[in-house]
């Protein structure tokens, strides 16, 4: 098993451009997460997934876009990328919620820089 | 919007020493999770705890989960320099439409010295 794979690792946008961070899971979990980390701070729910054609939005939503199409995938879609948008970007996918069956597994993340 | 406050926000110590890292809030968590995460990979789950009161160990490692389910702690024994690395506490708690998500704290970034 892969686990969680995200691309690209790393990418330089211009303000203004628009890119899609994908994600995708080989575990079969219905719960799917974007987070982002910015320096010296924890992270932060972007948007989340509790299965295919179902997402809502998590604390920081505002500049991105999400879709679920398929159990495995989920992709992040910056429109008009800007420079608060630099951050690294975490997503994780859950078997389930809540009580000790929760383990949330992440991707080694993606670093956005909006210069 | 829940907020877990974490400390001490960086900690260098030597090899051998014991510490102890805080994770505190004023909301009631469902369960509390503890994540390491190494440079340049994402967060890895320690433990779960869920109950209040509730004790783990895990080797080295002691977490607590307080009475009220409002703060942890995490106790390394005998640190060492495989400890090295950044330690997330977060919180779970049950939103609307039967969604959970987690808050996360800002992290105490560990440095053990040989």
């Amino acid at each position: 098993n892969a686990g969680v794979t995200q691309t690209p690792k790393f990418r330089i946008l211009k303000i203004g451009q628009s890119m899609t961070l994908q994600c995708t899971q080989d575990m079969n979990h219905n719960y799917m997460y974007w987070y982002r980390q910015d320096p010296g701070m924890g992270l932060k729910l972007i948007y989340y997934s509790v299965g295919a054609g179902i997402t809502d939005k998590g604390e920081v939503p505002n500049g991105y876009n999400v879709s679920r199409s398929t159990t495995e995938d989920f992709p992040l879609r910056l429109e008009l990328a800007a420079p608060s948008q630099t951050s690294v970007y975490f997503c994780a996918s859950s078997y389930s919620i809540g009580g000790r069956n929760n383990e949330q597994f992440f991707g080694p993340g993606t670093r956005l820089t909006v210069l | 919007t829940q907020l877990l406050e974490q400390s001490p926000q960086f900690l260098s110590i030597q090899e051998g020493e014991n510490l102890t890292v805080y994770c505190n809030s004023s909301s009631v968590f469902s369960s509390l999770q503890w994540y390491r995460q190494e440079p340049g990979e994402g967060p890895v789950l320690l433990v779960t705890v869920v109950t209040g009161g509730e004790v783990k160990k895990l080797k080295r490692l002691t977490f607590q989960f307080g009475d009220a389910r409002k703060d942890s702690s995490l106790h390394i024994t005998a640190a060492q320099p495989g400890d090295t690395g950044l330690y997330l506490c977060a919180g779970g708690i049950y939103s609307g439409a039967g969604s959970y998500q987690l808050t996360f704290g800002k992290g105490t970034k560990l440095s053990v010295i040989p």
